[in-house]
């Protein structure tokens, strides 16, 4: 199992510029989230989906949409980018209990 | 609202001293808890949890207590490693309807010297 994998590890963008990062999961599961990770700031939620094609805003949702279209994959959109969504972006999937696993990281920085 | 807080790092310690990383909690209903640990380049891993009061969970040595009367779960390690190095989240998961997001704390970092 390759668990929860992330597409790109790094990507540096311009001020409007579009992007989409993709999550993957290979365990079946319902739940998949969206965080961001700042410094001195923990992690923040970005969106989150209880199942295949379905969406939720999370704690810090403005500036960004996902998309649920297969259960296995959670996409995350900047439609235009902003150097304050300059961070680490997570993504985490879980089944039913609140155990959450983590891919490993996309670093983004917009110039 | 649900709120974790944790001490504020870097926590320095030398090869084999004993750790304690505080972390409190805020929240509606009965939580579990839990402790991750980023290393450096890395994604999150679950390192233990607790579901219920008077819970301990532990791994690889770290231990923590769910203990309702003090809303607490700090982090406590007999012996630490230099491979212990990491970030450390406390973070607390409810069942909010329709959702099972985790809330997590600002992290700490911990540096163990040789």
């Amino acid at each position: 199992n390759a668990g929860v994998t992330q597409t790109p590890k790094f990507r540096v963008l311009k001020t409007g510029q579009s992007m989409t990062l993709l999550c993957a999961q290979d365990m079946n599961h319902e739940y998949m989230y969206w965080y961001r990770q700042d410094p001195g700031m923990g992690l923040r939620l970005i969106h989150y989906s209880v199942g295949e094609g379905t969406t939720a805003k999370g704690e810090v949702p403005d500036g960004y949409n996902v998309s649920r279209l297969k259960k296995q994959n959670f996409l995350l959109g900047l439609e235009s980018a902003a150097p304050s969504q300059t961070s680490v972006y997570f993504c985490a999937s879980s089944y039913l209990s609140d155990e959450q696993f983590f891919g490993p990281g996309t670093r983004l920085t917009v110039l | 609202g649900n709120s974790v807080t944790q001490m504020e790092g870097p926590v320095t310690l030398s090869e084999e001293a004993f750790l304690t990383i505080n972390c409190t909690y805020t929240a509606t209903g009965y939580p579990s808890l839990f402790w991750y640990v980023q290393y450096p380049g890395e994604g999150l891993q679950l390192l233990l949890k607790a579901t219920k009061a008077d819970d301990k969970g532990s791994n690889k040595g770290f231990e923590a207590t769910y203990r309702k009367e003090t809303t607490s779960f700090h982090l406590e390690k007999g012996s630490v490693q230099v491979s212990d190095s990491a970030v450390y989240f406390c973070a607390l998961g409810t069942l909010d309807t329709g959702r099972r997001a985790l809330t997590f704390g600002s992290g700490t970092r911990l540096q163990v010297q040789p």
